[in-house]
């Protein structure tokens, strides 16, 4: 059982480069979401999409941009890094945004911007 | 709008010895409430979740909480750590299971001693 698996897991950028970090969840789930995760600030979520066809803004959406691929894939783009953007990003899924369920999370990309 | 309060940042016990955790939330109804562990390079993974009934709840590994909607707390416990219990703790209070809805706290790193 994958679960949630992200790519890559570690990515070290140059200021201004651009990226995508990937995503894949094979538990047929409707909803998927990005987090970053910064030392003393806990986890922030970055985006997030309820269902397939569909991705909203959280809490610290500013220099990201998503795609819902389709209902397994979720991605992250970094369009011109900016050392602010060095954290740890995690993506995670669950059943559906409104359920009582767990999410469920990758184990991470330590991302360094330079 | 809700937050969540983890009121140690790092907490040091010895094995074999009890541990609680604290996690004070605000919240404007009935909160949703999560406690998920990070091991070292990991995602978080759930340990228990309250929604409603019983104030005491049992999850894995041995760890249960208490909700006390007096104090608006929901504290970790575990009567005897293991050094493997070494990781990040984290609190989370919501509207439901959904990320979108959810609030993290900024963390508790436990510290085994053996």
């Amino acid at each position: 059982n994958a679960g949630v698996t992200q790519t890559p897991k570690f990515q070290v950028l140059k200021t201004g480069q651009s990226m995508t970090l990937q995503c894949a969840q094979d538990m047929n789930h409707n909803s998927m979401y990005w987090y970053r995760q910064d030392p003393g600030m806990g986890l922030r979520l970055i985006y997030y999409s309820a269902s397939e066809g569909t991705t909203d803004k959280g809490e610290v959406p500013n220099g990201y941009n998503v795609s819902r691929l389709n209902k397994r894939e979720f991605s992250l783009r970094l369009e011109s890094a900016a050392p602010s953007q060095t954290s740890v990003y995690f993506c995670a899924s669950s059943t559906n945004r409104e359920s009582n369920e767990k999410l469920f999370f990758g184990s991470g990309t330590q991302l360094s911007v330079l | 709008a809700q937050s969540v309060t983890q009121p140690d940042i790092h907490i040091t016990v010895s094995e074999g010895a009890s541990l609680e955790l604290r996690c004070n939330y605000s919240y404007g109804a009935t909160p949703y409430l999560f406690w998920y562990v990070q091991s070292p390079g990991q995602g978080l993974q759930l340990l228990l979740k309250y929604f409603s009934g019983d104030t005491l709840v049992q999850g894995i590994k041995g760890f249960e909480a208490e909700f006390k909607r007096s104090q608006s707390s929901f504290n970790l416990r575990k009567p005897s750590v293991h050094w493997s219990d070494a990781a990040e703790y984290f609190c989370a209070v919501g509207r439901g299971g959904g990320a979108d809805g959810l609030t993290f706290g900024k963390g508790t790193h436990l510290i085994i001693q053996p």
